[in-house]
């Protein structure tokens, strides 16, 4: 069955301090891996895909990475602006539909 | 605004009611999506449409819970005689048929059952 873990569930940092949050998938042919930001709220917004292992995607503060067991979202001198739950998804493997199977999510809170 | 959009924001009902939700998806995008979230989880996917097709349907779709697409423009989604269980964040996304399978999510529909 396919699944998607994240961790932590939260992390608080302070304002410039880097950090790593993790996204450990198994699924059936990966049809991408996907970062999504949810602020309090609203609706996820979408950051970036993955398709490879070995590819990196970057957007400002952001990095995320991608190998064949897990995802690696980078935060590098963050801001308390970064505040927000990040969801990681992947597409699930053997449906020709996109839907998306979605991890708890890590709360980051950024302290100025 | 150019983004998917859901209708009302919030919604309060009794228990037993019934209520609906409409989405209108990013105008040229023919893959729409409905997803429920519960505080602290992730979305959970319930049913897809291409264009008016519904292609899928969750097992959490309980027979109580209807959805449509006429004309594969917006989408409803219909609980009806809700209990207290039916209370979450109900999300719709939408994404182009071809080339990237991004999906862009609306600010959702609070639903809460009393």
């Amino acid at each position: 069955e396919d699944q998607v873990t994240q961790s932590p569930e939260a992390l608080r940092l302070q304002e410039g301090e880097s950090s790593s949050l993790n996204c450990s998938y198994t699924v059936s042919g990966l049809r991408g891996l996907f970062w999504y930001r949810q602020d309090p709220g609203k609706g996820p917004e979408f950051l970036f895909t993955l398709y490879s292992a070995g590819e990196e995607k970057e957007k400002e503060r952001l990095k995320a990475t991608l190998t064949k067991k897990e995802s690696f979202l980078h935060i590098t001198a963050p801001k308390p602006e970064d505040s927000a739950t990040y969801l990681c998804a992947v597409g699930h493997g053997s449906s020709n539909t996109g839907k998306l199977i979605f991890g708890q999510g890590t709360t980051l809170q950024v302290k100025p | 605004d150019t983004g998917v959009s859901q209708d009302p924001r919030h919604k309060i009902t009794k228990r037993g009611q019934n209520v609906t939700f409409r989405c209108d998806p990013i105008s040229e995008h023919n893959r729409l999506y409905w997803y429920r979230q519960t505080l602290g989880q992730g979305p959970e996917f319930l049913t897809y449409f291409q264009n008016e097709a519904q292609l899928e349907k969750s097992r959490l779709l309980s027979d109580r819970f209807s959805a449509e697409r006429p004309k594969g423009s917006f989408s409803t989604l219909e609980i009806q005689r809700t209990e207290q269980g039916d209370s979450a964040m109900y999300l719709c996304a939408s994404r182009p048929g071809q080339a990237g399978n991004e999906q862009f999510f609306g600010p959702g529909t609070r639903l809460t059952v009393l």
